[in-house]
């Protein structure tokens, strides 16, 4: 199946700075990108959808200034967590949907982010 | 509004049963299927895909069914083994650049 790299695997950081975290499509293009966001032992809560070229949409609830996510180019986009406090302290997930492919979507490794 | 649900939350089996992981949604209307594997601390695996046109999907040991018109999808593990012990998720998406709608997952241990 297609290949989707997410990094950091993990990042610790102090409360107040940003962390950006990358997810990459890396044998295929995809024109659209999901977030998701996962709590322990809970299922996966979408953020936002990321679209090449244009503005993210976000999820009722989820504070686009907060989560700021960059669609670049049809292999990259980036999820920055601006300010984070412990309690943005979770699992974030990124998918691709394969380009001309009949809606699979794949999936990142997730980022675990820890904010002291 | 979709709601998906897949219940029980936990299984444990013996090595070697044959299983099926149960998965139902609200809204018929949908575009496709997805399950999914994710090991602790890790993302997502694609196991299968189901168009709403099809029926099942097949990978080596699993076996993926749909029937859209009540609902169901259920995915069949034969010959359970120890590295089958995840948690299995199912989603559906109501069309091609859709989002996916993602039940809680069931999560599977398979004792040897």
């Amino acid at each position: 199946g297609a290949v989707v790299s997410q990094h950091p695997s993990r990042v610790i950081c102090k409360s107040g700075t940003s962390v950006k975290i990358e997810c990459r499509s890396l044998d295929f293009q995809a024109t659209t990108m999901f977030w998701y966001r996962q709590f322990p032992k809970q299922s996966l809560m979408l953020m936002a959808t990321s679209n090449e070229g244009s503005k993210a949409t976000y999820e009722q609830g989820v504070e686009k200034d907060k989560f700021l996510i960059n669609h670049a180019s049809l292999t990259l986009s980036t999820l920055t967590v601006t300010s984070a406090h412990p309690e943005d302290s979770s699992f974030y997930i990124c998918s691709a949907r394969h380009r001309g492919s009949s809606g699979e979507l794949f999936f990142g490794e997730g980022s675990r982010l820890t904010v002291l | 509004k979709q709601e998906v649900t897949q219940i029980p939350a936990a299984l444990s089996v013996p090595e070697g049963e044959n299983l099926v992981l149960n998965c139902s949604f609200t809204d018929s209307a949908i575009y496709n299927l997805q399950w999914f594997r994710q090991d602790p601390g890790k993302g997502l695996t694609s196991l299968l895909l189901i168009q709403s046109s099809q029926r099942e999907q097949t990978s080596g040991r699993l076996n993926a069914s749909l029937d859209k018109s009540s609902g169901r999808s259920t995915l069949y593990i034969a010959a359970s083994q120890p590295g089958d012990s995840a948690t299995y998720l199912c989603a559906v998406s109501t069309g091609a650049n859709s989002k996916l709608t993602f039940g809680k997952g069931i999560t599977l241990s398979v004792r040897p």
